[in-house]
């Protein structure tokens, strides 16, 4: 069956733009986490959402912001870009419930200039 | 504060050697832990889980333990393989879905 899918793969934005990111879990995956990637903090928590709903969230700025879809699709969204914001941005999608193994897409490389 | 952290950096071994990668956590109420491997431009990709209420678990030449006195666990690949290289991440799982990485090990294998 098809992977978690993260569209785009690459972007370019520019500072103080906002930016939007699309992620398709894997068919019949409820649950979707959002993730940071950096050289500097590695990988970081940013928020799940589960059945339309954020159920946790990580200490990032409110800038960062997520929704799901009714088909469990995930935006996520992240507004006034800053240069630190750079990074790479992974999505994975787990089964319903917790403690469940996470599927990791290949993520999107975000670059702020 | 809450933290998975991986003593070293980078381990280089020879190919056919076994590796051990190391991880230590934090919180004591962490029950589930999850290995992942990253390639360079991919995504990371699950390799083995366990459950606290486990000390051990195998896969295909990847073996996990787990040590909740000293809350540490290791991982350990038999017959290290060219395409084991890459960097090596373990996770902890507390609340819902969130994982609580560590800072990753990068693995190089020599030919």
């Amino acid at each position: 069956k098809a992977g978690v899918t993260q569209t785009p793969r690459y972007l370019i934005k520019t500072r103080g733009q906002q930016v939007t990111l699309s992620c398709s879990p894997i068919s019949g995956h409820r649950s979707v986490s959002w993730y940071q990637q950096t050289p500097g903090q590695g990988l970081q928590f940013l928020f799940e959402y589960f059945s339309e709903t954020q159920r946790n969230k990580g200490n990032f700025p409110g800038r960062f912001s997520g929704r799901q879809f009714s088909n469990s699709r995930s935006e996520m969204n992240v507004s006034t870009l800053e240069l630190g914001d750079s990074a790479l941005y992974l999505c994975a999608s787990s089964l319903v419930g917790q403690n469940t193994e996470a599927f990791f897409g290949q993520g999107t490389r975000l670059t702020v200039v | 504060g809450e933290s998975v952290g991986l003593h070293l950096p980078t381990l280089s071994v020879q190919e056919g050697d076994n590796s051990i990668i190391n991880c230590a956590y934090s919180n004591s109420a962490s029950d589930y832990f999850i290995w992942y491997k990253q390639e360079s431009g991919k995504g990371p990709q699950f390799i083995i889980d366990i459950r606290s209420n486990m000390d051990k678990r195998q896969g295909q030449r990847v073996t996990v333990l787990l040590n909740k006195t000293v809350k540490h666990l290791s991982l350990q690949i038999a017959a290290t393989q060219p395409g084991d290289s890459a960097v090596y991440f373990c996770a902890d799982s507390r609340y819902g879905n969130k994982l609580v990485f560590g800072a990753g090990t990068i693995l190089r294998v020599k030919s």
